[in-house]
């Protein structure tokens, strides 16, 4: 079974510059999850996404962080404009929820670093 | 949401029983316990899932008490490659449950 793809794995930016992130679920996963790690943190959920609708978005800085997730399957993360303290890894994850076995797969992350 | 809390770091040496408690007073009837571990530079993985009593499967053991304010992941005879970062998450499977990680707990194992 393929896992949780992201890309690009690095980025490097400049504070004010934009930069957009790239989600492909597993296959079948309805439910997709963006959570943000700052170094020596734990993942911070930034928006929870049900099929192509919005379920939690209450923790997305939206005066510049948007995500979307059109067809319901892949999603794109996007900041613009960066700021210094968005250095972070962006992890995507995907749910498998079949009755009360949850599980959460995640994707390596995208590291992003802004200068 | 119920909140958790963990130790935030622990040290062993290879070959030991490793027991991480999590608090987690304000679990809901609804929530299952879920434990997941991170290494360096990858996403977190699932390890291990619970309601109550006791649940075991080939990587560890999760043991719930009875009144379920607590949990204790149970890693049998670790290795140098258990270190890592465990957390402990509570929420709701059957329903659209925000899972939010706490800061977890960092696992040294040394030789």
């Amino acid at each position: 079974e393929a896992g949780v793809a992201q890309s690009p794995r690095y980025k490097i930016i400049e504070k004010r510059q934009s930069v957009a992130f790239w989600c492909n679920p597993i296959s079948g996963h309805a439910t997709l999850y963006w959570y943000q790690q700052i170094l020596g943190q734990g993942p911070k959920l930034l928006i929870q996404f049900q099929n192509n609708g919005v379920v939690d978005d209450s923790q997305l800085p939206k005066d510049r962080f948007s995500a979307e997730r059109l067809k319901g399957v892949d999603s794109t993360l996007k900041i613009q404009p960066a700021k210094l303290e968005d250095s972070a890894v962006y992890l995507c994850a995907s749910r498998y929820n079949r009755g009360t076995n949850e599980k959460l797969f995640f994707g390596s992350g995208t590291q992003l670093s802004v200068l | 949401l119920a909140k958790t809390t963990q130790p935030i770091s622990m040290d062993s040496y290879e070959g030991q029983e490793v027991n991480i408690t999590c608090s987690h007073n304000n679990i809901a009837t609804n929530d299952y316990i879920t434990w997941y571990q991170q290494f360096p530079s990858q996403g977190p993985r699932f390890i291990i899932q619970g309601y109550k009593t006791k649940v075991t499967n080939e990587v560890a053991s999760l043991f719930i008490p009875a009144d379920r304010k607590s949990s204790t992941l149970s890693l049998p005879r670790v290795s140098l490659s258990d270190t890592a970062v465990y957390y402990c998450l509570v929420g709701d499977p059957s329903g659209y449950s925000t899972l939010t990680f706490g800061k977890g707990t960092m696992l040294l194992v040394s030789p």
